[in-house]
């Protein structure tokens, strides 16, 4: 089981509200990931970082920020949340090394009202 | 640049059948695959992988995936569906270039009693 945490696992709340989705892993994988999902569509990456202090933005525009202090942490926040802002959002992490694959969180449900 | 097709939305069977799930490749040089799974309200977890190795990939769950080169496939098969395999599946490619997977749009896999 892969040791990646996302913290809530369900969030409601109203707009204009600031939140942080947190995202933490214990493997010491330098890349970390976080990706997007509408109910019952494919996956769309927002954010990522090769390390600490590295953080580029995704294939997919997005309104919300990342940061990375630490190894272990990659919190992705949102200023001013929005209804169209609700989604599934799905934190991930690898080694980078050829062959490796990414370990995926159980994800934070995002409703926005 | 890399893509996955993955040809089928849905898929349907009886508890007990066979699975095919079908998936093709586009790739510039020899790629890493991988096979995804997402029951509802879940991350993605890792059934099997494809890392240049062995052609014929055995993962969990009774799930195994063939390379073939020559028709830039990598089918998900198992030989006999349970109630608990009904979930989304997803093909995946990754990018060894830039550390990013590239998700196919996924196959729902409905399996009837």
């Amino acid at each position: 089981e892969a040791d990646i945490y996302q913290t809530p696992r369900y969030l409601v709340i109203g707009t204009g509200k600031k939140i942080t989705l947190e995202c933490s892993q214990t493997m010491g994988h330098d890349k970390m990931y976080w990706y997007q999902q509408d109910p019952g569509m494919e996956l769309h990456l927002i954010h990522y970082s090769y390390g600490v202090n590295s953080t580029e933005k995704g294939d997919l525009s997005s309104e919300s920020t990342v940061s990375r202090i630490r190894t272990e942490h990659f919190p992705l926040t949102l200023e001013s949340a929005r209804p169209s802002h609700t989604s599934q959002y799905l934190c991930a992490s690898t080694s980078g090394k050829v062959g490796h694959e990414q370990f995926f969180g159980p994800g934070t449900r995002l409703t926005v009202l | 640049a890399q893509s996955v097709t993955q040809l089928d939305s849905h898929v349907s069977v009886s508890e007990g059948t066979p699975v095919l799930l079908r998936c093709n490749y586009s790739s510039s040089y020899s790629p890493s695959l991988f096979w995804y799974v997402q029951h509802p309200n879940k991350g993605l977890q890792l059934l099997l992988k494809y890392t240049s190795a062995a052609t014929l990939v055995k993962g969990i769950n009774g799930f195994e995936a063939e390379f073939k080169k020559s028709e830039t496939s990598f089918h998900l098969t198992k030989p006999s569906a349970h109630m608990s395999d009904a979930a989304e599946y997803f093909c995946v490619v990754s990018d060894w270039s830039s550390y990013k997977l590239i998700f196919g749009s996924g196959t729902r896999l409905l399996v009837r009693p």
